[in-house]
């Protein structure tokens, strides 16, 4: 099993552009979620689907924008890059209420 | 909103010596408290867990206390070692529902 997987790991925008960060999970999961983490912020919830066909907003949803693909598959779209974007994204699964499962995380940089 | 406050920030032990995380919840309704670990560059990871109807659980050098009354849990590392340096970040989550917020970190150093 592959647990969770994100592509790209790393990746470098200019302002205005857009891009779409890719998430799979392979646990049978019904539950996927996107974090953002920054420095002395923790991790912050952006966007969490329960269940496939639902996508709900989390603490930091402004400038993103979710697609629960199927049951494996949860993107995450940012439209238009803005610096304050800037930060490490994870993507994770769960049963909900139970543990998380991360993916390996990406790097984005906004210019 | 429901947050999680988590102390200290930073914290540095010798080698041996034990340390202790500290992690307050706010959200009555919470029934599930993880702990991560996340090593530089790496993802977060579990390394052990606690639900609201036991109040310690222990795994090895690792144990994790719940004090519902008072909302808060901690994280007890015993006989540190170099490789026990990460950051821990607390969580606190209720089971049914996507809640699960977590603490803002804790920079744990083990100096040899």
């Amino acid at each position: 099993n592959a647990g969770v997987t994100q592509t790209p790991k790393f990746q470098v925008l200019k302002t205005g552009q857009s891009m779409t960060l890719q998430c799979a999970q392979d646990m049978n999961h019904n539950s996927m979620y996107w974090y953002r983490q920054d420095p002395g912020m923790g991790l912050r919830l952006i966007y969490y689907s329960a269940s496939e066909g639902t996508t709900d907003k989390g603490e930091v949803p402004n400038g993103y924008n979710v697609s629960r693909l199927n049951k494996r598959e949860f993107s995450l779209r940012l439209e238009s890059a803005a610096p304050s974007q800037t930060s490490v994204y994870f993507c994770a699964s769960s049963v909900m209420g139970n543990e998380q499962f991360f993916g390996p995380g990406t790097r984005l940089t906004v210019l | 909103g429901e947050n999680v406050e988590q102390h200290p920030s930073t914290l540095s032990v010798q080698e041996g010596d034990s340390a202790v995380i500290k992690c307050t919840y706010s959200d009555s309704a919470s029934n599930y408290f993880p702990w991560y670990k996340q090593e530089l560059g790496k993802r977060p990871q579990l390394i052990i867990d606690i639900r609201s109807n036991v109040g310690e659980k222990k795994d090895q050098r690792i144990a994790v206390t719940l004090n519902k009354t008072a909302k808060h849990f901690s994280l007890h590392i015993t006989e540190t070692q170099p490789e026990d340096s990460a950051v821990y970040f607390c969580a606190a989550g209720t089971s049914g529902t996507y809640k699960y917020i977590f603490g803002t970190g804790t920079r744990l150093k083990v100096l040899a």
